[in-house]
């Protein structure tokens, strides 16, 4: 299995909700990533998990709050979110060797969240 | 962080092959150089690494400058499914504080004429 799953494909939410974008992979990689892509823009990082730790935030803001409850699993909660939030949020994932990451990284298809 | 350059386009006729030059003149030696492809509405798309040395897949090859200042991607044989945009990417894969990022450049977007 060489999949990165990423439920919901679409999300529609209002400046006041709350809710959670999720991502699975069972490949056995021990890191993670969430990335933002707008419109005919290249992706661009947010965060990265290391054997389900937090090693990179580019300072993203915090309603974004992002929770690697294990090593199969990553979520990115979202709260209070404006307009201009709304993009396509790529997961991915790829081996970590220690405290070095290593190979290819492996992308979902995306979630794509319109925040209206 | 490391930036790469690339062309914002691209043609080519099918079976003709394709080269995309990708500039990265502040790359560190501990970036490795990834690229991906992107078709609308789908994630990046893994095509080929490496690091000093050329390498080849089934997909593609990649010849690195000697200096590491600079890069190819070559497509052998253009299909009209090679069509995308092609992102070069630098990729910390050491142990320092910017292990595991990868900064992605602005992407060529590649167009096969059949």
């Amino acid at each position: 299995d060489t999949e990165v799953t990423q439920t919901p494909k679409h999300l529609v939410m209002g400046m006041t909700n709350k809710k959670s974008l999720k991502c699975e992979q069972h490949m056995g990689h021990r890191a993670m990533y969430w990335y933002k892509q707008k419109a005919k823009k290249p992706p661009e990082l947010m965060f990265v998990y290391s054997y389900e730790k937090l090693s990179i935030n580019e300072s993203v803001p915090s309603r974004f709050s992002p929770e690697c409850p294990n090593s199969s699993l990553l979520n990115l909660h979202l709260h209070a979110l404006q307009p201009e939030d709304s993009a396509l949020y790529l997961c991915a994932s790829s081996q970590a060797d220690g405290p070095g990451y290593t190979g290819e990284l492996f992308f979902g298809e995306g979630s794509r969240l319109t925040v209206l | 962080d490391a930036k790469t350059t690339q062309p914002n386009s691209m043609e080519s006729n099918e079976e003709e092959p394709v080269h995309l030059p990708c500039n990265h003149s502040t790359i560190s030696g501990t970036d490795y150089i990834h690229w991906y492809r992107q078709l609308p509405s789908q994630g990046p798309e893994y095509v080929i690494h490496g690091l000093t040395s050329n390498v080849n897949n089934r997909m593609a090859s990649l010849a690195i400058a000697e200096d590491r200042k600079s890069s190819t991607l070559i497509l052998h044989r253009a299909t009209l499914r090679d069509a995308a945009v092609y992102y070069c990417i630098l990729r910390d894969e050491g142990e320092g504080t910017n292990a595991g990022k990868s900064t992605f450049g602005d992407g060529t977007t590649l167009t096969v004429k059949p």
